[in-house]
């Protein structure tokens, strides 16, 4: 079956340490994303990739970074620099043609919390 | 003011009542309107799309958009116990060849037997 696979499910990061989320695809898509959602308020953009070897920030990038070495995979990795990381991330995928946003595909998320 | 608003309950209702999910947004280029529903730390599942005014309809649910108010809903019909979730509604705007989707803040609803 095709889908997202995020892991870990729950993940626990010390003071000062950079901790990597996973998120692989074997949907053919090209497009992918990182979510971070907190309680309240809703799903906000960390990065967008549109093709291997390219990604974008987006609105709370700051304290995140990326890399997209293939297709299939998107990780995420929550720096020292991000003093407020405890949230649930979702990673997502999307066919990269316009107008098929309809297509959006999420990975069941992993909940960072802060020790 | 935030592109996206939707209240974020709790919203509360007894079994078999019909429930009335709704967001306003700002950005008229938004061109597609999704509803997601959330389970307790699951990733959002895709309940309904829409790309124009009017109303969609898929067995007890019916999406609507209204265009020239700038405002969407979501019609759940003999509401279930098994509808318990957290609804999100999203809208997406080409930028720069990609698809942008823009989250409401979610509502949490809560259907009791």
């Amino acid at each position: 079956d095709g889908g997202i696979t995020q892991s870990p499910k729950y993940l626990f990061r010390k003071e000062g340490q950079n901790v990597t989320l996973s998120c692989e695809q074997n949907l053919n898509h090209d497009a992918m994303y990182w979510y971070r959602q907190d309680p309240g308020q809703g799903l906000r953009l960390i990065y967008y990739s549109q093709i291997v070897n390219d990604f974008q920030k987006g609105d709370i990038a700051e304290g995140y970074s990326v890399s997209r070495e293939k297709k299939e995979s998107f990780p995420l990795t929550v720096t020292s620099a991000q003093k407020n990381p405890t949230a649930f991330y979702l990673c997502a995928s999307l066919p990269r043609r316009s107008g098929d946003a309809e297509k959006l595909f999420f990975g069941s998320g992993t909940q960072l919390s802060v020790l | 003011q935030k592109e996206v608003e939707q209240d974020p309950g709790p919203l509360s209702v007894p079994e078999g009542a019909i429930v009335s999910l709704n967001c306003t947004y700002s950005n008229s280029a938004f061109q597609y309107f999704m509803w997601y529903r959330q389970y307790s730390r699951k990733g959002p599942e895709l309940l309904m799309y829409t790309y124009s005014s009017g109303n969609k309809e898929d067995g007890r649910f019916t999406a609507q958009v209204d265009k020239s108010s700038k405002y969407i809903s979501l019609f759940i019909r003999d509401s279930q116990p098994s509808d318990s979730a957290t609804y999100l509604c999203a809208m997406s705007v080409p930028v720069q060849g990609a698809q942008k989707l823009v989250f409401g803040q979610g509502t949490r609803l809560t259907i009791n037997p």
